[in-house]
C-alpha cells in the first residue's frame, strides 16, 4: 500500500521556466510534509516542508502548495536552473509508537535542460 | 558538507562476514534513523531510535543489528548477509516531531 505516490517518474525543463513537481497521498493521518533532493551517491537533502494547517510555504525559488482536501501537494522551483537536475522526493511524516518515521513517494527524477 | 557523517562509504562483504555500519551526528538531535535504499527506489525505513532507545523495528531481519551507544553515534551490525541486502543504506536523525531529517551521505553495501 503505497500512502504518497509521485506519478511522474521523470520531468524534463528547459532552463528559466518552472517547474512542477507533484505527489499525492492516501493517509489523512499525515499532518507533515517535505520534499527531498538527492543526487547520485549522496543522502536525501531537505529543501522544504509544510506543516498541514498551511496551505504555502516558500523558501527563495521553492514554493510547496498544499490541499488537502485533494490529498496533493506539489514543489513549484522557478526559476529552474541545471542544478537542480536531481531526484525529488515526496515524504511524509507519520507517527509510530510515539517515534516519527517518514514514507517516501517514488520520486521523480528532474532533468533542467539549458 | 553533510552533518551526519556515514562511514565506510563503500562496503564489500561475504555472506559470512560481520561487519558494521557507523553514523555520527553532533547536532543535539535525539532522533536517528537507518534506512535502505534498492536503486530506483525511494528509501525505506528500517529502525528508529528516540532517546536512545529503539522505539522502531520494521520487522527488519535480524542479520541486521542496531545499536545506539550513545545520543550522537548508532551503528547497524551485519552478519550473515544475503545478495539482495545490498543497496544503499542511509542514516538519518531528526531533532523534534515535524522537524525535518538530516541525512548522511550512505554507505554502498555490495554483498557477494
Amino acid at each position: 500500500d503505497q500512502q504518497v505516490k509521485q506519478n511522474s517518474p521523470s520531468l524534463s525543463v528547459q532552463e528559466g521556466r518552472i517547474s512542477i513537481l507533484n505527489c499525492d497521498y492516501t493517509n489523512s493521518m499525515f499532518d507533515y510534509f517535505l520534499w527531498y533532493k538527492k543526487y547520485p551517491a549522496e543522502g536525501p537533502t531537505f529543501l522544504i516542508s509544510i506543516s498541514s494547517i498551511k496551505d504555502k510555504n516558500e523558501d527563495g525559488r521553492f514554493t510547496v502548495f498544499l490541499n488537502k482536501s485533494a490529498k496533493h501537494l506539489s514543489l513549484h522551483i522557478v526559476p529552474s536552473q541545471p542544478g537542480d537536475s536531481a531526484v525529488y522526493f515526496c515524504a511524509a511524516i507519520t507517527s509510530l509508537q510515539g517515534a516519527q518515521k517518514l514514507v517516501f513517494g517514488q520520486g521523480t527524477r528532474l532533468t533542467i535542460n539549458p | 558538507d553533510t552533518e551526519v557523517t556515514q562511514t565506510p562509504k563503500h562496503l564489500v562483504m561475504g555472506m559470512t562476514n560481520k561487519k558494521s555500519l557507523k553514523c555520527e551526528q553532533h547536532m543535539g538531535h535525539r532522533a536517528m534513523y537507518w534506512y535502505k535504499q534498492k536503486a530506483k527506489k525511494p528509501p525505506e525505513l528500517m529502525f528508529v531510535y528516540s532517546y536512545e532507545k529503539l522505539s522502531i523495528n520494521e520487522s527488519v531481519p535480524s542479520r541486521f543489528s542496531p545499536e545506539c551507544p550513545n545520543s550522537s553515534l548508532l551503528n547497524l551490525h551485519l552478519h550473515a548477509l544475503q545478495p539482495e541486502d545490498s543497496a544503499l543504506y542511509l542514516c538519518a536523525s531528526s531533532q523534534d516531531r515535524g522537524r525535518p531529517h538530516h541525512f548522511g551521505n550512505g554507505t554502498r553495501l555490495t554483498v557477494t
